[in-house]
């Protein structure tokens, strides 16, 4: 059975970087899925922000590009998201989930989730 | 604001039928998922109506034109929740998710 489980610092400071880690535990992260970060803010809709497949081709929400690096760290069956610049709207509930690679962008399995604040 | 619209609430009672519309869908790649307070959201439709494995018959997903629908059969109690539709896009960014909408269980 796959799980994700996210985990990173839960404050963060204005016009400081964003960083969560999500691990992967019942599967290999290699094996050809593709893996995504989602986040909602507090009483709000569900956002796209970042995909990575298993060979690192990565797609970005256009919105958020020019901050946002996600990568892979297969040795730990882990992936990242990093977030530059925060501001107050960056506050959220962030998840990760497992894409399914069979071109439906649909995401399969999801972490709990993990609150981030972004405040002074 | 999302390029997919969904209406911000749907109530029936139990035994009922429910179906949630997502309009701006342009292709057959979209899916719904089911979010129940203070929870992650749960696939329960993808590729317009397939279910994952798990997910009761009681949910069926259609499109037409450009509106794709969730259909909710033989409402029970535990379906009230938060169900947003999500579809690809050829647009800048590839997957938008509607706005979502608070199923109520009368």
């Amino acid at each position: 059975q796959v799980q994700l489980q996210e985990s990173g610092p839960g404050l963060v400071r204005p016009a400081e970087t964003l960083s969560l880690t999500c691990t992967v535990s019942g599967d290999s992260i290699s094996n050809g899925f593709y893996w995504a970060w989602i986040r909602q803010p507090p009483g709000e809709g569900l956002e796209w922000i970042t995909t990575i497949n298993h060979i690192g081709t990565t797609y970005y929400n256009s919105s958020l590009r020019s901050r946002v690096t996600i990568s892979v760290i297969a040795a730990k069956n882990q992936y990242s998201l990093s977030l530059t610049s925060v501001t107050a709207a960056d506050t959220a509930v962030y998840y990760c989930a497992r894409q399914l690679d069979s071109g439906y962008w649909a995401f399969d399995i999801w972490g709990r989730g993990t609150m981030v604040t972004v405040s002074s | 604001q999302s390029a997919l619209t969904q209406p911000p609430s749907v109530s029936g009672s139990p035994g009922q039928s429910v179906t949630v519309s997502c309009t701006g869908i342009t292709n057959d790649r979209v899916s719904w998922y089911q979010q129940p307070p203070g929870t992650a959201p749960k696939l329960m439709i993808y590729g317009v109506s397939n279910r994952p494995s798990g997910v009761p018959d009681r949910f069926s997903g259609s499109r037409s034109g450009y509106t794709a629908s969730l259909t909710i059969s033989g409402l029970q109690a535990d379906d009230e929740a938060d169900y947003y539709c999500s579809s690809f896009t050829s647009g800048s960014t590839p997957v938008l998710f509607g706005g979502g909408t608070k199923l109520t269980v009368l």
